[in-house]
């Protein structure tokens, strides 16, 4: 069974660059012929899309966000990561990690709290 | 961006009733158009993809319809494990978005 898990340091500070991982388990990264995501969850935006990356290392990004995100891909640890420079309050969200099948997130990590506050 | 319009925002039912959620696009998305359940705490879960074809393992009492720019989600007999947060997402074009959101609650 497909299962996603998301991690993240929690806490951080306004202009920080925080990383989150998301670790795969179930399905093989390398092998599966499916884009991996990020999706983000805040009261104000509620849900957005961050970016998307498929093995090969092919990315997409969302155009608001393509200047402070880099997502990427490690194949012989199943995981994906995510790193967001430069966080503001406006970044305070759950992040989660999403399998994409033609653009909808057909399975979900649980999420972490990414709170950036002083 | 595409922008995704839902209504209501909220709305109270109770069980066994029979609601519709509606979603409407900024512009013509085909049927690329998703629903997803979100009970409190958690992930959300992907219910209906383009359009109107259930994922696996959901319920039939779940339906989906709609094309273009319009768009419904309906429940048939809601049971108490429906209650939550619904929303629709459009998989048309890149950025893919989401709409608020509908908190459906017991009456």
């Amino acid at each position: 069974q497909l299962q996603l898990q998301e991690s993240g340091p929690g806490l951080v500070k306004p202009w920080e660059t925080p990383s989150l991982t998301c670790t795969v388990s179930g399905d093989s990264i390398h092998s599966s012929s499916f884009y991996w995501g990020w999706i983000r969850q805040s009261p104000g935006k509620g849900l957005e899309w961050i970016a998307s990356i498929y093995h090969s290392g092919a990315t997409y990004y969302t155009p608001s966000l393509k200047s402070r995100v880099l997502i990427s891909v490690d194949t012989s640890k199943n995981q994906i990561f995510l790193k967001l420079s430069s966080v503001t309050a406006a970044d305070t969200a759950v992040y989660y990690c999403v399998r994409v099948v033609a653009g909808k997130g057909d399975v979900w990590g649980k999420g972490t709290t990414v709170t950036v506050s002083s | 961006d595409i922008q995704m319009t839902q209504s209501p925002s909220s709305l109270s039912a109770s069980v066994g009733d029979r609601v519709t959620i509606t979603c409407r696009a900024s512009q013509d998305i085909t049927n690329s158009l998703n629903w997803y359940q979100q009970q409190l705490g958690e992930a959300p879960k992907l219910l209906i993809y383009t359009a109107s074809s259930l994922q696996s393992g959901v319920p039939s009492r779940f339906s989906g319809r709609g094309s273009g720019t319009d768009f419904t989600l309906t429940i048939g007999g809601l049971q108490p494990e429906d209650f939550g947060t619904y929303f629709c997402q459009q998989s048309y074009s890149v950025p893919y978005t989401f709409g608020q959101g509908t908190k459906l609650e017991i009456k």
